[in-house]
C-alpha cells in the first residue's frame, strides 16, 4: 500500500545544532508540504513543493530549508535549531484534482524537542 | 485575527450525544472547506470535504457551509468512544493548493 512516512518519530536536540526531518511517500504525489503543530496555533505551513527542484515558502519558513532532489522525499532542515522550534512536524503529501480539492495525506509526525 | 477560528475546546460529551463542530473564517475567497480528524499522537487525515454552501452526509457526519455566514460546522450523530479525537476544520480557494487550518477542537465521547 502506498503511504508517506517519516523519520525520526522523536529528537531530542541542542540549539544550535542542525537537523534533518525525513519525508518519504511512494503516491508519487508532485505535491509535497511541511508543516508544524503547535498549541494555540494548530498546523501552519513551512514549505511545500510542487515538483522535483521547486520549492516555496509558506508561513513560517524562517530558520527552516528543503530541498526536492526526486518526486518521493521532501528533506526538512533546521540550520541552526532554537528553542521556538520545538513542536510536532507534519509532512503531507497531495496530488491535484481537477474536479475535487486535492487532498492532503499526512505523516505520522515527528516530535522534535529543543534545549 | 486568524482567517479561520476555531474552539480548541475540549467538548466532553456521552456516548450517543450530538456533536456540533464549528469554524468561522473571514476570507470569502475560500470555497472548499474541508474537516480533517486527528487522533492522538497521528497525522490528521481527510474526514469529509464540502465545496461552496450546502450539506454533505456521509453516514454519521454532516457537514455544512455558510458562505453568507462564514461558517462551517461538522455534526456527529450518535457519537462514539472512537470518536474522540481532535477535529480540524481547514479550507481553500480552488486555485491553490494550500491549506489553512482551524488550531482544532477536541472532542471527548465517553461511555
Amino acid at each position: 500500500d502506498a503511504e508517506i512516512t517519516q523519520s525520526p518519530r522523536h529528537k531530542i536536540t541542542e540549539t544550535g545544532r542542525q537537523v534533518t526531518l525525513a519525508c518519504h511517500q511512494t503516491w508519487n504525489h508532485n505535491n509535497m508540504f511541511w508543516y508544524r503543530q503547535d498549541l494555540g496555533h494548530g498546523l501552519r505551513l513551512i514549505h511545500y513543493s510542487y515538483g522535483v527542484q521547486d520549492t516555496n515558502k509558506g508561513e513560517v519558513s524562517d530558520g527552516y530549508s528543503v530541498s526536492r532532489s526526486n518526486t518521493e522525499d521532501l528533506p526538512l532542515t533546521l540550520e541552526s535549531a532554537a528553542s521556538s522550534q520545538t513542536s510536532v512536524y507534519f509532512c503531507a503529501s497531495s496530488e491535484v484534482g481537477l474536479l475535487t480539492p486535492d487532498t492532503q495525506y499526512f505523516g505520522p509526525g515527528t516530535r522534535l524537542t529543543v534545549l | 485575527q486568524k482567517e479561520v477560528e476555531q474552539d480548541p475546546g475540549p467538548l466532553s460529551v456521552p456516548e450517543g450525544a450530538i456533536v456540533s463542530l464549528n469554524c468561522t473564517y473571514s476570507n470569502s475567497a475560500f470555497q472548499y472547506f474541508m474537516w480533517y480528524r486527528q487522533y492522538s499522537r497521528k497525522g490528521p487525515e481527510l474526514l469529509m470535504y464540502t465545496y461552496s454552501s450546502g450539506n454533505k452526509e456521509d453516514g454519521r457526519f454532516t457537514a455544512q457551509v455558510d458562505k453568507s455566514s462564514k461558517y462551517i460546522s461538522l455534526f456527529i450523530r450518535d457519537s462514539q468512544p472512537s470518536d474522540s479525537a481532535t477535529y480540524l476544520c481547514a479550507m481553500t480557494r480552488r486555485d491553490t493548493d494550500k491549506l489553512i487550518f482551524g488550531t482544532g477542537t477536541r472532542l471527548q465521547v465517553f461511555p
